[in-house]
């Protein structure tokens, strides 16, 4: 099993271009999210998923947008590019029944992204 | 609000043991602990639930305090694989809310 696959794993970025990170899981789990980590710092929740067409915003959504066509993918796109999206940015997913708290978060490698 | 960790890093010589705490303001439904290592993905270690349960991996062990709204980690004859940054998750809402996370560095 691949677990949770991220692309691309590094990218550089002009001020105000566009992107979208991708996120696919084959674990076949309904739970995904999506975190930024700023350099020595924790993960900041921007946009987690319940299903496929699900979708709500987390801590630090602003700049960034998200959708959930399939149970697998769960993309992330930062449209206007800005210094301050410079992190990384991690994806996971959970498989989740009746409640989440006791179900573990599986992450991808992450994607590093400067924006100069 | 982002649970405080505490302390921010820590330096053990190989076989000594440690304690990492994680403090919420909120009410906790549970915790979760999960290590990172330099440039890797968090990885996950144990969930605490309501009710002070403890739990284990490997030398590593945990327990949680629901009423002080506190949860430590505890690292038993630490081994130089247990390098990495600790950082506690609190569960609300179906969402969670990860702490500023713990610096361990195992020398040997």
């Amino acid at each position: 099993n691949a677990g949770v696959t991220q692309t691309p794993k590094f990218r550089i970025l002009k001020i105000g271009q566009s992107m979208t990170l991708q996120c696919t899981q084959d674990m076949n789990h309904n739970y995904m999210y999506w975190y930024r980590q700023d350099p020595g710092m924790g993960l900041k929740l921007i946009y987690y998923s319940v299903g496929a067409g699900i979708t709500d915003k987390g801590e630090v959504p602003n700049g960034y947008n998200v959708s959930r066509s399939t149970t697998e993918d769960f993309p992330l796109r930062l449209e206007l590019a800005a210094p301050s999206q410079t992190s990384v940015y991690f994806c996971a997913s959970s498989y989740v029944t009746l409640e989440p708290r006791n179900q573990p978060q599986h992450f991808g490698d992450g994607t590093r992204l400067s924006i100069l | 609000q982002q649970p405080v960790q505490s302390p921010q890093a820590v330096i053990l010589r190989e076989g000594e043991d440690a304690v990492i705490n994680c403090s919420s303001s909120k009410a906790l439904y549970s915790v979760h602990w999960y290590r990172q290592k330099h440039g890797e993905a968090p990885v996950f270690l144990m969930i605490l639930l309501k009710g002070g349960e403890q739990k284990g991996h490997e030398k590593i062990s945990a327990s949680f305090n629901e009423k002080k709204q506190q949860s430590s980690l505890y690292l038993t004859a630490s081994q130089l694989s247990y390098s990495g940054t600790y950082f506690c998750g609190t569960e609300r809402h179906e969402k969670l809310t990860f702490g500023t996370g713990t610096r361990l560095t195992i020398i040997p």
